[in-house]
């Protein structure tokens, strides 16, 4: 595609359940990241992609958070057991991730609402 | 705990005058990266500046790197209403495992007022 697609837009769910969140990054971007954004906040890094491997999970807040990716393309960032704290915007962004061409391409994000 | 700070936090301005954002960060870096966001959605690049430059334009937007002081600024001439948004700088850092990683600031909310 032509940019990064993040599914679902919007997300309501229980407290307790386990949601799953896509991303979709540009096609040949090795580099594949997550953040978190609370409301009027910055960017939480969460984890970081370099084809399928995950060399840096040190953002996840807890282990009801993971995170795998698959034919160095579409990610799936899992939460387990979701609290009401768990609430914020998801962005997902790829980049080249070589040669110092770093720019990342954001997708629109998943606004989780736990209730 | 993030890599960058910006400040100011808040920014309020009439359209045409200058906004001026700091931004300061802690690690060596490869490159810092401005960012732009309406509405608390997907974030856009505005523009890199590798750590080998000091000053860069594009547009009506000039950003400086200071790599002594950890420290880059963004300006942008003649604001227009449409420049309200959130802004944010991004540092691309080398860490130990040979990879990069984009760490972002807490960003500062631009209002540029008719």
């Amino acid at each position: 595609g032509a940019g990064v697609s993040q599914s679902p837009s919007n997300k309501v769910t229980e407290k307790g359940k386990d949601v799953e969140l896509r991303c979709d990054p540009i096609s040949g971007h090795t580099a594949l990241y997550w953040y978190r954004q609370r409301l009027g906040q910055g960017l939480e890094f969460l984890i970081y992609f370099q084809g399928n491997s995950a060399p840096d999970k040190s953002g996840l807040p807890s282990d009801r958070f993971s995170a795998e990716r698959t034919g160095e393309s579409v990610s799936t960032l899992t939460i387990q057991r979701t609290q009401q704290e768990d609430s914020a915007v998801y962005l997902c962004a790829s980049s080249l991730g070589r040669g110092g061409n770093t720019e990342a391409f954001f997708g629109q994000g998943t606004r989780l609402t736990v209730v | 705990s993030q890599q960058g700070e910006e400040d100011p936090q808040a920014l309020s301005i009439q359209e045409g005058e200058n906004a001026t954002m700091n931004c300061s960060y802690k690690t060596s870096i490869n490159n810092l990266q401005w960012y732009r966001q309406n509405s608390g959605r997907g974030l856009v690049h505005l523009i890199l500046i590798r750590s080998n430059e000091r000053e860069k334009h594009s547009g009506r937007l000039r950003v400086t790197l200071d790599t002594s002081k950890k420290s880059s600024s963004l300006l942008i001439t003649a604001s227009r209403a449409a420049d309200t948004a959130s802004y944010f700088c991004a540092t691309d850092a080398y860490f130990s495992g040979g990879y990069n990683k984009l760490i972002f600031g807490a960003g500062t909310r631009l209002a540029v007022h008719p």
